[in-house]
């Protein structure tokens, strides 16, 4: 199960930092991945950590978010910075498995706005 | 990184067979046997459905089923039922800096 918090109104230009605490499984042993949706919009793959640690972002994120993990809190974590109307969305957090998004989270409210 | 390209929408009535089309490129769907199918209802969190192009995740109705030919890939849905109402995306594994992309969505509905 995954649990993502951390979201929530801020103004543009601002940071916020999201959580993913699964439970079931640990975060170190897994590639953990970021997901987002914008209103309307389609699903579209922010951010991913392997277990070895590497680390890949989507081009239109890439410099400003950072993807990292704490093993000893099964906990994945997304630090948003220079936030802009166009992050504003939904974002999951999931488990990928076999290269494939096998267990998602319910998904946290970002919102970018003055 | 583009999206992956998908019909905007497909219908069908019940008990029909729909299939939806996943276009990519030898870099993605072509290049690799790891094309994903998500299925998502409104207000919902995305469901995995088919993986590794053809594989059902444990728990998913064989009314599903997904196959690849080149660079596109589908999922096919036979026996239609109300509850299969839903968007649907393909995902593949990709060759680019960024190693996942998604489609740009289906929405299926059941006449």
């Amino acid at each position: 199960q995954l649990v993502e918090s951390g979201g929530g109104l801020i103004q543009p230009g601002g940071s916020l930092r999201l959580s993913c605490a699964a439970s079931g499984f640990t975060v170190s042993s897994n590639a953990m991945s970021w997901v987002r949706q914008g209103p309307g919009k389609g699903l579209e793959w922010v951010s991913v950590i392997y277990s070895g640690g590497t680390t890949y972002y989507a081009d239109s994120v890439k410099g400003r978010f950072t993807i990292s993990r704490d093993n000893s809190k099964y906990t994945v974590y997304l630090q948003m910075n220079s936030l802009g109307a166009e992050d504003t969305a939904v974002y999951y957090c999931a488990r990928v498995n076999r290269a494939s998004l096998d267990s998602w989270g319910q998904g946290t409210l970002v919102t970018v706005s003055s | 990184q583009s999206a992956l390209t998908q019909p905007a929408s497909v219908s069908g009535s019940p008990g029909q067979s729909i299939t939806i089309s996943c276009t990519g490129t030898s870099s993605d769907v072509g290049g690799y046997n790891y094309v994903s199918w998500y299925q998502q209802h409104p207000g919902k969190a995305p469901k995995l459905m088919i993986y590794e192009v053809s594989n059902r995740p444990s728990g998913v109705s064989n009314r599903f089923s997904g196959s690849k030919s080149g660079n596109t890939a589908s999922l096919t849905i036979s026996g239609l039922q109300a509850e299969d109402e839903a968007d649907y995306y393909c995902s593949s594994y990709t060759s680019s800096s960024h190693p996942y992309v998604f489609g740009t969505g289906t929405k299926v509905t059941v006449l």
